[in-house]
């Protein structure tokens, strides 16, 4: 099975602007999670979505928000860029929303914002 | 509320020796317990995890780890480190309360020197 691909991989974008970062899970698998890696702050959950609805949100501001289409591809919007949303911005895919169950994760986007 | 802490940012060891990274964490519930490696501008690799069914834990590339109730902990060893060990090690719980996201620590950087 093709793992979870993210597009795209690297991008940079100016304060004030608007990013969507794109996730494309394991077939078969339902849910899909948003994570930011940032040095300071490590690894933060920012928000899953199963089956197309959001099931469980971290403590982000509002102006980051995704989806979750039919295909169980998901996209993450971040709006007014602040020079701190600069990170990788991980995605990963699970079957179910079972707590044994396996996250595998994409291998990033990597967004500066200058 | 459920939380990870990695004792030692940074490990270094000499190719030969044994790999100890230690995790302890904090959980109301009996935890379900993850160790990921990130491999430079890579994302996150399962390496094993624990769901109750052995307090000996073996993942792959030869890592392994012991769930120790009493002591809180889930420290991760490999009898022998390889050059390509060197990476990013993460543990994580998984959150119950939550939809079982995954928490973090804040990562173990280890270094493996000829």
């Amino acid at each position: 099975k093709a793992g979870v691909t993210q597009t795209p991989r690297y991008l940079i974008k100016t304060r004030g602007q608007q990013v969507t970062l794109s996730c494309s899970p394991i077939s078969g698998h339902r849910s899909v999670s948003w994570y930011q890696q940032t040095p300071g702050q490590g690894l933060q959950f920012l928000f899953e979505y199963f089956s197309e609805t959001q099931r469980n949100k971290g403590n982000f501001p509002g102006r980051f928000s995704g989806r979750q289409f039919s295909n169980s591809r998901s996209e993450m919007n971040v709006s007014t860029l602040e020079l701190g949303d600069s990170a990788l911005y991980l995605c990963a895919s699970r079957f179910r929303l079972a707590v044994q169950e396996t996250q595998y994760f994409g291998p990033g986007t990597r967004l500066l914002v200058l | 509320a459920q939380s990870v802490t990695q004792l030692g940012s940074h490990v270094s060891v000499s190719e030969g020796a044994l790999v100890l990274l230690r995790c302890n964490y904090s959980s109301s519930v009996p935890p379900y317990l993850f160790w990921y490696v990130q491999y430079p501008n890579q994302g996150l690799q399962l390496l094993l995890k624990y769901t109750s069914a052995a307090t000996l834990v073996k993942g792959i590339n030869g890592f392994e780890a012991e769930f120790k109730k009493s002591e809180t902990s889930f420290h991760l060893t490999k009898p022998s480190a390889h050059m390509s060990d060197a990476a990013e090690y993460f543990c994580a719980v998984s959150d119950p309360g939550g939809y079982n996201k995954l928490i973090f620590g804040a990562g173990t950087r280890l270094a493996v020197h000829p």
